[in-house]
């Protein structure tokens, strides 16, 4: 079945240590985006690509990093993490950029930070 | 500002029908959405409406009226796998989905 998959699904690490978290699809779509959603709380999106093109939100952190090396693979990348940074990452795609409402999410990496 | 408005939470009992509102105020429209998500998992898509009216798909049905910048999901036949936040999202003038907190759903015997 064609589908995302964000790896790992649970992490673990210590204050201050660089953590990547992936996604790759398997529904050839254009556009995947990167979220991230704490407990209760609305998703916030931290970044989108549409095809290659980089796009980020204005007010997503410099200690969040993304990268898009081909079609199939996104990855985050949260250089310094802090407490404040333990949530759920969520990794989406959609078709294209006139079918953005239609979501298709990996099951997410929880990140805990100690 | 852009701001979507739903109930925190709502409880309903098995086999009763719920509503659950939205209000929504975005920079231009571009669709209304609707989101399933259980506890600890990711949001799976449930409905989208842009014209005014109300769209059923089985149990579920999503109503639109652009003037009042209001949506309602509508779910019949509650079965106790319903219980899942339900998330309302509206999108802007630039595509970009403007997302409420979620409605928290518990479904009792």
């Amino acid at each position: 079945d064609a589908m995302v998959i964000q790896n790992p699904r649970y992490q673990v690490t210590q204050f201050g240590k660089p953590v990547t978290l992936s996604c790759s699809q398997t529904l050839n779509h254009n556009v995947m985006y990167w979220y991230q959603q704490k407990s209760s709380q609305a998703p916030k999106l931290l970044f989108h690509y549409y095809d290659k093109d980089f796009n980020n939100e204005a007010d997503t952190p410099d200690n969040f990093q993304s990268r898009r090396p081909n079609t199939s693979f996104c990855f985050l990348d949260i250089r310094s993490p802090g407490l404040g940074d333990a949530a759920m990452y969520l990794c989406a795609t959609s078709r294209d950029a006139g079918a953005a409402g239609e979501l298709f999410f990996g099951e997410g990496s929880r990140l805990t930070v100690l | 500002g852009q701001n979507i408005d739903q109930p925190t939470e709502m409880t309903a009992t098995e086999g009763a029908i719920v509503q659950i509102n939205c209000t929504y105020q975005t920079s231009g429209f571009n669709g209304l959405f609707w989101y399933q998500q259980h506890a600890g998992e990711a949001p799976t898509f449930l409905s989208y409406n842009v014209l005014d009216g109300l769209e059923e798909k089985g149990r579920f049905s999503s109503f639109l009226s652009r003037s009042k910048g209001y949506s309602y999901l509508l779910l019949k036949e509650l079965q106790m796998k319903d219980s899942a936040s339900y998330l309302c999202a509206s999108m802007d003038s630039n595509y970009q989905l403007i997302w409420g907190a979620g409605t928290k759903l518990i479904i009792k015997p």
